[in-house]
């Protein structure tokens, strides 16, 4: 198993572009979400999950869309890029959402982007 | 929304010290995770937990769910521990909404 890739590894846009950050799992995890990680504050969550065709939103979703065609695989799009958004972002699975004990959470290796 | 504290914010120790690393946190949980996170970014689950205690080598998880904490616990520190341990929370309602993440604990162990 390959667990959870992201592409790319490392990004640098100019504000106003568009770009979609790639993250797919081969464990038939129910549950997908990205989250950003910024210095100096914990990891934060964009948008999540719990199964092909439905996505919600999480703490952060301003400027960011997702889609869930697939079980495999949970892109998340960048609209109109801005440097606000420079940031390492995060993709993880896991089994179900939780339920009464949570569940195991699997990270990808990140994507560092830069927006100029 | 849940607020999860760890502390220390930063910590080095020699290498053989005993680690000890808090998280605290304000709303009821239904589970708590350490995770781990190595220069270079990868982040990787130590342990899962929901009530007591779980051992795996070196590393020991506890926690309190009525005083809302949960300890992580380093014996026989070496070099390769250093990186920065995660505490993150689920909801008790189930977590579809995600973990809430403390800001992390920066740890270098010396040789």
């Amino acid at each position: 198993n390959a667990g959870v890739t992201q592409t790319p590894k490392f990004q640098v846009l100019k504000t106003g572009q568009s770009m979609t950050l790639q993250c797919a799992q081969d464990m038939n995890h129910e549950y997908m979400s990205w989250y950003r990680q910024d210095p100096g504050m914990g990891l934060r969550l964009i948008h999540y999950s719990v199964g092909a065709g439905i996505t919600d939103q999480g703490e952060v979703p301003n400027g960011y869309n997702v889609s869930r065609s697939t079980t495999e695989d949970f892109p998340l799009r960048l609209l109109s890029a801005a440097p606000s958004q420079t940031s390492v972002y995060f993709c993880a699975s896991s089994r179900t959402s939780g339920g009464a004990r949570g569940y195991e959470q699997f990270f990808g290796p990140g994507t560092r982007l830069t927006v100029l | 929304k849940n607020e999860v504290e760890q502390s220390p914010q930063n910590l080095t120790a020699q290498e053989g010290e005993f680690i000890t690393i808090n998280c605290s946190y304000s709303v009821g949980i239904s589970a708590l995770h350490w995770l781990q996170q190595h220069p270079g970014g990868g982040i990787v689950s130590l342990f899962m937990l929901s009530s007591g205690k779980k051992k795996h080598g070196r590393l020991i998880a506890t926690i309190n769910i009525q005083e809302k904490h949960s300890s992580l616990h380093i014996t026989a520190s070496h070099p390769r521990d250093s990186a920065v341990y995660i505490c993150a929370v689920v909801g008790s309602g189930g977590g579809a909404d995600g973990l809430t993440f403390g800001k992390g604990t920066h740890l270098i162990i010396q040789p």
